[in-house]
């Protein structure tokens, strides 16, 4: 499976823009971008995911590089309630179509 | 939409005992996943189904585990002879079929062996 790059954890301070990024390197053509994360005790919860342009939703924006070997989830403005791992997914059409999740990014929000 | 249930949210057995969680996922989802975490960890894949047929088996799911999907609805899984290395969170997904679509993950059921 396709592996993702993600640093194990990030800092930010409530109300600040964080950028998530995601290595991507051996994505292939149709592999779509998934971005999900998952607080303590509480299964993964959707955040975005796209293909080849930038996406934006309540949660968060999507950005991709134009070759696709990484991208970058954007939350606009951290809250206390956004620290959760992030995990940066690929959704391989040669993998049976299911998630292949790694360890992710820890996310810490200081108040 | 009244997203994916699992249940029970936690289990306690006794090492040898066997046990079964269910899934009820989002309705008009085909395919339903079922994933295995333990702390510190991602979600490991155990197995999925489209509709009632199971497509794919990790190599983790020994021959103690079995699932189902009667009818392409509800799911369960079944582990038998428990052992303390099984003990961990069991999260289920769903989604509809085709690629580029979400997946919405159930809250879990949290299983202790002891």
């Amino acid at each position: 499976d396709a592996k993702t790059t993600q640093p194990n954890s990030m800092e930010s301070n409530e109300e600040e823009p964080v950028h998530l990024p995601c290595n991507h390197s051996t994505i292939s053509g149709t592999d779509y971008i998934h971005w999900y994360r998952q607080l303590p005790s509480q299964g993964p919860e959707y955040v975005i995911h796209g293909l080849t342009s930038n996406v934006n939703n309540r949660m968060a924006s999507l950005a991709i590089a134009e070759d696709r070997k990484s991208s970058t989830l954007i939350l606009h403005r951290a809250t206390l309630r956004d620290a959760a791992v992030y995990y940066c997914i690929l959704d391989k059409e040669t993998s049976g179509s299911r998630l292949t999740f790694g360890e992710g990014t820890q996310l810490t929000v200081n108040p | 939409d009244t997203g994916v249930s699992q249940d029970p949210r936690h289990k306690i057995t006794k090492r040898g005992q066997n046990v079964t969680f269910r899934c009820d996922p989002i309705s008009e989802h085909n395919r339903l996943y079922w994933y295995r975490q333990t702390l510190g960890q991602g979600p490991e894949f155990l197995t999925y189904f489209q509709n009632e047929a199971q497509l794919e088996k990790s190599r983790l799911l020994s021959d103690r585990f079995s699932a189902e999907r009667p009818k392409g609805s509800f799911s369960t899984l079944e582990i038998q002879r428990t052992e303390q290395g099984d003990s961990a969170m069991y999260l289920c997904a769903s989604s509809l079929s085709g690629q580029g679509r979400r997946y919405t993950f159930g809250s879990g059921t949290r299983l202790t062996v002891v």
